[in-house]
């Protein structure tokens, strides 16, 4: 079945430290989306992909960083330079030719935790 | 002013209840809008689309009022399983592509 993957689903990262989440589909979808969530507040985009080898920043974008090498990879990069990073991190894909948004499909997302 | 605000709840009903939420958007470009449940600690899955014409999915009746940029969701008869966040969310057009713009979602409990 087509899906999308995120792996970990729970992390634990030491402060000052740079740690990748992966996010991989199967969909064969052109456009990537990295959101967070903190309780009690609505998701956020740090980054999206409508194409391979493009990105661009979403609302909240400082502190993170992505690449977009293949079509089916979203890597979203937390680095040191984030000052709140502990939160839900949900990875989601569709297909920009779906005008109603059907084809926004999440992964089941990751939980980081700065310790 | 948030591009989709939304009533945080919680709304505590009874079984059997009818519950309605409601959403306005800032941005009147916005072309598309949905309706997204989200489970504890889970991710969104999509519940319905809105049109302006209103539409209906069994017991849930989405409605678009695009003079009010105003959304809203009707639940009847409600279940214990209708318990969750419901999240409302506008499509802004971007470069040929589509971004989700969610609101911070209204938490629904429903008690015996």
């Amino acid at each position: 079945d087509g899906g999308i993957t995120q792996s970990p689903k729970y992390l634990f990262r030491k402060e000052g430290q740079n740690v990748t989440l992966s996010c991989e589909q199967n969909l064969n979808h052109d456009a990537m989306y990295w959101y967070r969530q903190d309780p009690g507040q609505g998701l956020r985009l740090i980054y999206y992909s409508q194409i391979v080898n493009d990105f661009q920043k979403g609302d909240i974008a400082e502190g993170y960083s992505v690449s977009r090498e293949k079509k089916e990879s979203f890597p979203l990069t937390v680095t040191s330079a984030q000052k709140n990073p502990t939160a839900f991190y949900l990875c989601a894909s569709s297909n920009p030719r779906a005008v109603n948004g059907y084809g926004y499909t999440f992964g089941s997302g990751t939980r980081l935790t700065v310790v | 002013r948030k591009e989709v605000e939304q009533d945080p709840g919680p709304f505590n009903v009874p079984e059997g209840a009818t519950v309605a939420f409601n959403c306005t958007y800032s941005n009147s470009a916005s072309q598309s809008f949905f309706w997204y449940r989200q489970d504890c600690r889970k991710e969104p899955k999509l519940l319905m689309s809105v049109y302006s014409s209103g539409n209906e999915d069994g017991r849930f009746t989405a409605q678009l009022n695009r003079a009010s940029q105003y959304i809203s969701l009707l639940i009847r008869d409600s279940k214990l399983s209708d318990s969750a966040t419901y999240l409302c969310v506008v499509n802004n057009p971007t470069g040929g592509g589509n971004k989700l713009t969610f609101g911070t979602g209204t938490q629904l409990k429903v008690e015996l």
